[in-house]
């Protein structure tokens, strides 16, 4: 059972715009910032957004981050075929003198 | 360019310690005051967070792993390594290792299997 939670799986038709969620609590996501990695499976996972919504150099814009209270969201607008990959979030959790948490994955297919 | 990879036997027995070497390519591990992750992703599971590691060799661990996990640095070789004491199936996995708050980059992970 992940600290983080997030839908198992998320779908969307080419050209759409998806939302991934990622719900928390306070000690995580309340008082820190989130980060967003896209994993394709046999691969490294990579950054895709950090404290909340930067995104590193060579991510395209139509991905975007967001954070409310103990929740976050990660949006991709005008979905690819090449989207199709396994999504986490991840946060600091400042209980149990700290450490970082995941989401369980979201796995997005694009229909 | 800042590149990670992962290294150590695949295959480990049950009870024994799992011990995996992450050598960074591309910058000293010294440089930009970075501290070093180990992840982990059982087969068909979420990622899991193991621990971190400063330069200064201060560490931080998951409280569930806590107890059985130790994390060490050599900035003579540019490495950073992992050991997991009294493995069992349940640590059977995909090891990676990342750099710093953002993990990024990552190592290209490696399988770990606890079988006799």
């Amino acid at each position: 059972q992940s600290v983080l939670t997030q839908p198992p799986s998320a779908s969307g038709t080419p050209g759409q715009r998806v939302t991934i969620s990622c719900s928390g609590r306070s000690s995580n996501i309340g008082s820190n910032t989130v980060n967003w990695y896209q994993h394709f499976p046999g691969t490294a996972p990579k950054l895709l957004i950090y404290r909340n919504y930067q995104r590193p150099s060579g991510v395209p814009d139509r991905f975007s981050g967001s954070k409310s209270g103990t929740s976050a969201s990660l949006a991709i607008n005008g979905l690819q075929s090449e989207d199709e990959a396994d999504y986490y979030c991840a946060a600091w959790d400042d209980s149990l003198n700290g450490h970082w948490v995941f989401g369980g994955g979201t796995k997005l297919t694009v229909l | 360019q800042v590149q990670l990879k992962e290294s150590g036997p695949g295959l480990v027995r049950p009870s024994q310690t799992l011990s995996l070497t992450c050598t960074v390519s591309g910058a000293s591990i010294t440089s930009g005051g970075y501290y070093w992750n180990w992840i982990r992703q059982p087969a068909g599971k979420g990622l899991e967070w193991i621990g971190r590691i400063y330069t200064s060799g201060g560490t931080n661990y998951n409280p569930s792993l806590k107890s059985r996990v130790t994390i060490t640095i050599d900035m003579s070789r540019n490495q950073f390594s992992l050991k997991l004491t009294s493995v069992t199936a349940a640590d059977t996995a995909v090891y990676f290792c990342a750099r710093d708050y953002k993990f990024d980059p990552w190592g290209q992970g490696i399988l770990v299997t606890i079988s006799s």
